[in-house]
């Protein structure tokens, strides 16, 4: 088995401010995945990685970016935090063409001020 | 673009009551269905998928089964536990790596002992 592993679980950050989440998994993985899940809106594929080296836009990139920096660990930024954002960030991870099995970690809750 | 259509946005029901979950799908192609749970607190968990017409998924006692002509994929499980109370998403890909998941917004379930 593995574990991916998110932080912080909490992160609150003032408007217009970057900030960044982190993601680790042990799957030894080669494909990692960040989505934002709102309330009533289900989840949102940001950006994805399908190997080391590789980055993809998901659906909703804009106001993001991600950094793939090395096999285990996928960052993702938040380049200007929205005033009343709140939205929880979950990180995942698939074995390459995975076929749609992806492994997800717990969360990381953010809250904009 | 290609949707997922969850129509209930919440569930309620007692122990060993029959819960059907309803997902209607829209995609330009044959795409594979999935169904995730996601306990609280955690991140959403692969249940099982289906690939083509008329297969059957199948996972700790619930099942859908794929449905072409219908576009559906509705999830049931015939005596549900207290234990089931989550949110259950349905998912789509057109993606035969299937990296790229559209969910559905979510049906939350709340079985009551």
């Amino acid at each position: 088995g593995g574990i991916i592993t998110q932080t912080p679980k909490f992160l609150i950050g003032q408007e217009g401010q970057k900030l960044t989440l982190k993601c680790q998994q042990n799957f030894n993985h080669d494909t990692m995945y960040w989505y934002r899940q709102d309330s009533g809106k289900g989840l949102r594929l940001i950006y994805y990685s399908i190997t080391e080296n590789d980055l993809q836009k998901g659906d909703l990139s804009e106001g993001y970016d991600a950094s793939r920096e090395k096999k285990s660990s996928f960052s993702l930024t938040v380049t200007s935090a929205q005033k009343n954002e709140m939205a929880v960030f979950l990180c995942a991870s698939s074995i390459r063409g995975g076929a749609g099995e992806q492994y997800f970690g717990p969360g990381t809750r953010l809250t904009v001020l | 673009g290609d949707s997922v259509t969850q129509t209930e946005g919440q569930v309620a029901l007692s122990e060993e009551d029959f819960l059907t979950i309803h997902c209607n799908y829209s995609a330009s192609g044959y795409p594979a269905l999935f169904w995730y749970v996601q306990y609280p607190g955690e991140g959403p968990q692969f249940l099982f998928r289906a690939s083509r017409d008329k297969e059957k998924g199948s996972s700790r006692g619930f099942e859908a089964t794929y449905n072409k002509e219908a576009t559906s994929f509705h999830l049931q499980k015939a005596s549900v536990q207290e234990s089931d109370s989550a949110v259950y998403y349905c998912a789509l890909t057109l993606n035969s790596a299937g990296n790229k998941l559209t969910f559905g917004i979510g049906t939350r379930v709340l079985v009551r002992p």
